[in-house]
């Protein structure tokens, strides 16, 4: 069974460029949840999008925004980027409602120049 | 705010040594999850643990958890040099208007040395 996949997996961009990250889940996975991992800073929730709609966003500005197709694949935005957007976003799926873990695609890593 | 904890963040340990990881998280919870990380990868999931006094173990690696003490400890036995990792934990707080969202800790980064 494939796992979760990401593209691009390395994304360089100059600041107030905009950028966009793309994740397939597993399939049967309806939920699909973004996470920031920048240095210094941890792992942090960005977005959790299931059907189609936003379900639940982390303490991110607005510029940071996604969606959800119906094939339950998913695209992270990041408008007017800045140079502490840098990081790796890592994508994981879930079917909603399962106790079992979220597991993670392998990441995009963002640089901002 | 759930907030969670892990100490220490930072191991270096001779192979062959025993050592805990542990895991404090604020609110009430009964999902916690561990995750290896290796340097430049994504996520591998561990072991998740569900209940009250949950204890799951593989190879060299076991995790517990007490929802009382809202604690979780991840025990590395006779370690080896491919152990060496950064180590999650994490909790779901489901109970937050329906949210899903994972709160992690730092992360103990791990090096176990010959």
């Amino acid at each position: 069974e494939a796992g979760v996949t990401q593209s691009p997996t390395h994304l360089i961009k100059t600041r107030g460029q905009q950028a966009t990250l793309r994740c397939s889940p597993i399939s049967g996975h309806t939920s699909v949840y973004w996470y920031q991992q920048a240095l210094g800073l941890g792992l942090q929730f960005l977005l959790w999008y299931d059907e189609g709609e936003e379900r639940n966003r982390g303490n991110f500005p607005p510029r940071f925004s996604g969606r959800q197709v119906p094939n339950s694949s998913s695209e992270l935005n990041v408008n007017a980027l800045e140079l502490e957007d840098s990081a790796l976003y890592l994508c994981a799926s879930r079917q909603w409602g399962a106790v079992e873990t979220q597991y993670f695609g392998p990441g995009t890593r963002l640089l901002v120049l | 705010e759930l907030k969670v904890e892990q100490n220490p963040l930072f191991l270096s340990m001779q192979e062959g040594k025993n050592y805990t990881i542990y895991c404090n998280y604020s609110t009430t919870s009964d999902r916690l999850y561990w995750y290896r990380q290796d340097p430049g990868k994504s996520l591998e999931s561990l072991f998740v643990l569900l209940s009250n006094g949950a204890v799951k173990q593989e190879g060299r690696l076991m995790a517990s958890l007490d929802t009382k003490a809202r604690l979780s400890t991840l025990h590395i036995t006779a370690a080896v040099h491919d152990l060496s990792a950064t180590y999650f934990c994490a909790v779901d707080n489901p109970t937050q208007g329906g949210s899903e969202k994972l709160v992690f800790g730092k992360g103990t980064k791990l090096t176990v040395n010959p």
